[in-house]
């Protein structure tokens, strides 16, 4: 079955720690999405990647680096600059021409 | 800043009534439209998209886009206890990079049984 996966689904970090969030699609889409979430709140983008070794900052890219080496695999990276990411993390990913988003099952991150 | 705007609610209404949420929309150039199902603590689900003006029907639900007022609404009939969730409405970003939407804040709808 197509989708996507992430993984994992709940995390915990410690002040100062970097730590990695996995988003890994087998739609063949080619753009793909990192948001986040807070209680109450919609969904703000952190960055995208409409191809391959290309990504974009989105609204709120400042603690947060990504990589896009395989159409497939868009990882996130929650850096210790990124002071308050306790958050729900999104990972989505569209079909070329745009249109809808596919949302995977995201990853909750605490700071402990 | 372009924006889309939802009424945070909650939104109650008894189960078996129609549920009508509404979206306002910033940007006069967006052509794609659509609503996005959200359970708590789960990710969104697509369940309507709308680009013509006019109605859609997919079930019970029904998308009603009016572009000249720039807004566009999600109706559910017969209204089921299941469907108490947050629906979030989404637009493309016109002008923006291709595929990216604009999320709204959501509306959270309770169906009372």
């Amino acid at each position: 079955d197509g989708g996507i996966t992430q993984s994992p689904k709940y995390l915990f970090r410690k002040e100062g720690q970097n730590v990695t969030l996995s988003c890994e699609q087998n739609l063949n889409h080619d753009a793909m999405y990192w948001y986040r979430q807070d209680p109450g709140q919609g969904l703000r983008l952190i960055y995208y990647s409409q191809i391959v070794n290309d990504f974009q900052k989105g609204d709120i890219a400042e603690g947060y680096s990504v990589s896009r080496e395989k159409k497939e695999s868009f990882p996130l990276t929650v850096t210790s600059a990124q002071k308050n990411p306790t958050a729900f993390y999104l990972c989505a990913s569209t079909g070329q021409g745009g249109g809808w988003q596919f949302f995977g099952p995201g990853t909750r991150l605490t700071v402990l | 800043q372009k924006e889309v705007e939802q009424n945070s609610g909650p939104l109650s209404v008894p189960e078996g009534a129609i549920a009508s949420l509404n979206c306002t929309y910033s940007d006069r150039g967006s052509q794609s439209f659509f609503w996005y199902r959200q359970y708590s603590g789960k990710s969104p689900e697509l369940i309507m998209s709308i680009y013509s003006n006019g109605d859609k029907e997919d079930g019970r639900f029904t998308a009603q886009l009016n572009k000249a007022s720039q807004y566009v609404s999600l109706l559910i009939r017969d209204s089921q206890p299941s469907d108490s969730a947050t629906y979030l409405c989404a637009v493309n970003d016109y002008g923006g990079s291709q595929g990216n939407l604009i999320f709204g804040k959501g509306t959270k709808l309770s169906v009372k049984p």
